[in-house]
């Protein structure tokens, strides 16, 4: 089957790193998102990986592993709007997208 | 107003009503989608719309109906509700209903069922 995990939630302290951690297992393998979703807010996307490696985008990078069936979310510089849910998602062999439940990041001052 | 709107943003209904949920996307996109979420679960995906044709129906209760009349408009009709159907109902669109491309979501209406 298909199954994607990540922690319930993180804490972290404003302005240091923080790592959220996403495991998945696919039958294929299309790439992997990362969302970012504020609470009552809409998931607004984040990065899109399908070759290993780290990709960065200013404060936020993400990493994957295709042989491990792993990535990670690294945020740096935290600052206080980084409050939110962070959702994990793959691809199904049907193209549509398997989510993990989401990492609950609080950031405190 | 470019991306994706939802309507009503809060809608509290009784286990006898009728009511319906709309999304409207201005994005040129050609799929659209209904997601549930729930508090501390994944999305669950409902409905996928491709050109106005239901290409996916992730055995939803027939108490929810999803309308698709053009490429911008999708709507869920919701009538004799749970209360276990109360949840967020989000939207989302993509170019394409191969995944790659990526969603945009609409920040969804949040459900009470009572």
């Amino acid at each position: 089957g298909q199954n994607i995990d990540q922690p319930t939630e993180m804490t972290a302290t404003e302005g240091a790193i923080v790592q959220i951690n996403c495991t998945y297992q696919t039958s294929g393998f299309n790439g992997l998102f990362w969302y970012q979703q504020h609470a009552g807010e809409a998931p607004t996307f984040l990065s899109y990986n399908v070759l290993d490696g780290l990709e960065e985008k200013g404060r936020f990078s993400s990493f994957l592993s295709r042989s491990k069936g792993y990535s990670y979310l690294l945020l740096k510089e935290l600052q206080m709007k980084d409050s939110a849910s962070y959702l994990c998602a793959v691809p199904d062999s049907n193209y549509q997208l398997i989510w993990g439940a989401g990492t609950k990041l609080i950031i405190k001052p | 107003e470019t991306g994706v709107t939802q309507t009503p943003r809060h809608l509290v209904m009784g286990m006898t009503n009728k009511k319906s949920l709309k999304c409207e996307q201005h994005l040129g996109h050609n799929a659209m989608y209904w997601y549930k979420q729930s508090a501390k679960k994944p999305l669950e995906l409902m409905f996928v719309y491709s050109l106005e044709e239901r290409v996916e129906n992730n055995s939803v209760p027939s108490r929810f109906s999803p309308e698709c009349p053009n490429s911008s408009h999708l709507f869920l009709h919701l009538h004799t509700l749970q209360p276990e159907d109360s949840a967020l109902y989000l939207c989302a669109s993509s170019q394409d209903w191969e995944v790659s491309y990526g969603y945009t979501f609409g920040s969804g209406t949040r459900l009470t069922v009572v």
